[in-house]
């Protein structure tokens, strides 16, 4: 049962236009969201996460948007680059209780970023 | 620092055959974990340890088992392997499991298992 879903497998993009990636969960227990980044042959780098608490997080050209009623988030990417082009996954976690650190990704959205 | 490292990065089997996969980190992380990546279907969690000493099971702990005896270490093992855990098999770790110390990956094991 798949708990933080992402239901665009992959998204194109010309260079210098707004990217956003969306991601729905459905665990009301998860109260910390990240993003992470992944180039071909390469691990999973931490991109950009947000807090329960908070609604936005921003990081120069990269902000998460956080709608808890919908159980939503969104990453935006703006300008988009090239050098952006990469698989996004969303995970989520809750910070407490027995599974305190294991995080529960969606299947991940493969944006390509065209000159 | 090197970060979290695996070897091997590739590895081909036969059915039956068993195999260790090691993670190593030098960031003196409390928690290590094992991942696995299929086509479609996102990152998923085996196995974890919350220190030395510990393991735990995750979301896919079938077929696979692990060992942190050191707490820079940590291995998973293929007893009998099968070509469902055709794979690519990530390991991470963390300070601890609080979600503000984020999970460093390793570069991956591509495995095939024939």
């Amino acid at each position: 049962d798949q708990q933080v879903k992402q239901n665009s497998p992959s998204l194109s993009v010309q260079e210098g236009r707004i990217s956003i990636l969306n991601c729905d969960y459905t665990n009301s227990m998860f109260d910390y969201f990240l993003w992470y980044k992944k180039y071909p042959a390469e691990g999973p780098t931490f991109l950009i996460s947000i807090s329960s608490i908070k609604d936005k997080n921003e990081d120069g050209r990269f902000t998460v948007f956080l709608n808890k009623s919908a159980k939503h988030l969104s990453l935006h990417i703006v300008p988009s680059q090239p050098g952006d082009s990469a698989v996004y996954f969303c995970a989520a976690l809750a910070d407490r209780g027995s599974t305190l650190g294991r995080l529960y990704f969606g299947r991940g959205t493969q944006l390509t970023v065209w000159p | 620092n090197a970060g979290v490292t695996q070897t091997p990065k590739f590895r081909v089997l036969k059915t039956g055959q068993s195999m260790t996969l090691l993670c190593a980190q030098d960031m003196n992380h409390e928690y290590m974990y094992w991942y696995r990546q299929d086509p479609g279907m996102g990152l998923r969690l085996i196995h974890y340890s919350v220190g030395e000493g510990t393991t735990a099971k995750g979301e896919v702990p079938d077929g696979y088992n692990v060992s942190r005896l050191k707490k820079q270490n940590f291995l998973l093992g293929l007893e009998s392997a099968a070509p469902s855990q055709t794979s690519v098999y990530f390991c991470a770790s963390s300070y601890n499991g609080r979600p503000y110390n984020e999970q460093f990956f390793g570069p991956g094991t591509r495995l095939t298992v024939l």
